[in-house]
């Protein structure tokens, strides 16, 4: 069955520094991938969006890149500020029709500290 | 605009009981998900609607489950009668048509079952 692997131990770093969040799948291929943020008891909020055919996109301070060779994709985070901390998700979404439903990694929690 | 909504935000009930839970999509979003976190686990998808239809509703644990959206606006998803196993944080997302779009999600419904 698919599987979703993210760091499974908590990260902490330094204020200004780049997080690297790491997401391994297997026994899939999906169309996209999406990394979403979640903060505690709250749902969670969309960051960023990456195709199967793409290699890299960026927003801001935020990065993904997409290896489907791999199957591994890898978020991060520059310049990281404390308001950066919150539990981020790898999600993998599949084709059209009846394959919308995204599956879920467990997440890995960020805390950056000032 | 306002976004997604969740009702209620918390439910405690005893096993054999009912509980409707309700949910609000950002208005004109065809697309509604439903999801749920057991404590410890992945997010897990349970079932996707496009306007008033099911497209997918591989992920419903059981005949427990039934869940509606009637006229495409708000859902509701009924669990009848609730066993131990399904307390989580239910969690209702919403996309618009076409495409791989964002899910925007709702705040959860924590279900406590006794």
């Amino acid at each position: 069955s698919q599987k979703i692997e993210q760091n499974s131990e908590a990260l902490n770093i330094q204020e200004g520094k780049t997080a690297t969040l790491t997401c391994n799948y297997t026994n899939y291929s999906p169309a996209y991938l999406q990394w979403y943020r979640q903060d505690p008891g709250r749902g969670p909020v969309f960051l960023l969006l990456i195709r199967e055919n793409e290699k890299e996109k960026r927003k801001e301070r935020l990065k993904v890149t997409f290896d489907t060779t791999l199957k591994q994709s890898l978020f991060h985070i520059t310049a990281s500020q404390p308001a950066d901390s919150a539990t981020y998700l790898c999600a993998l979404g599949g084709r059209a029709g009846n394959n919308r439903k995204l599956i879920w990694g467990l997440g890995t929690s960020l805390a950056v500290n000032p | 605009e306002a976004g997604v909504t969740q009702f209620p935000s918390h439910s405690v009930i005893e096993k054999g009981q009912t509980v409707t839970l309700r949910c609000d999509p950002i208005s004109g979003h065809d697309n509604l998900y439903w999801y749920r976190r057991v404590m410890g686990k992945e997010i897990k998808f349970l079932l996707h609607f496009v306007k008033e239809s099911k497209q997918d509703e591989s992920g419903m644990p059981n005949n427990r489950f039934l869940a509606e959206r009637t006229g495409g606006t708000y859902s509701t998803l009924k669990v009848q009668p609730a066993e131990l196993e399904d307390s989580g944080v239910y969690f209702c997302a919403s996309a618009k048509a076409g495409g791989y779009n964002e899910q925007f999600f709702g705040p959860g419904t924590r279900l406590t079952v006794l």
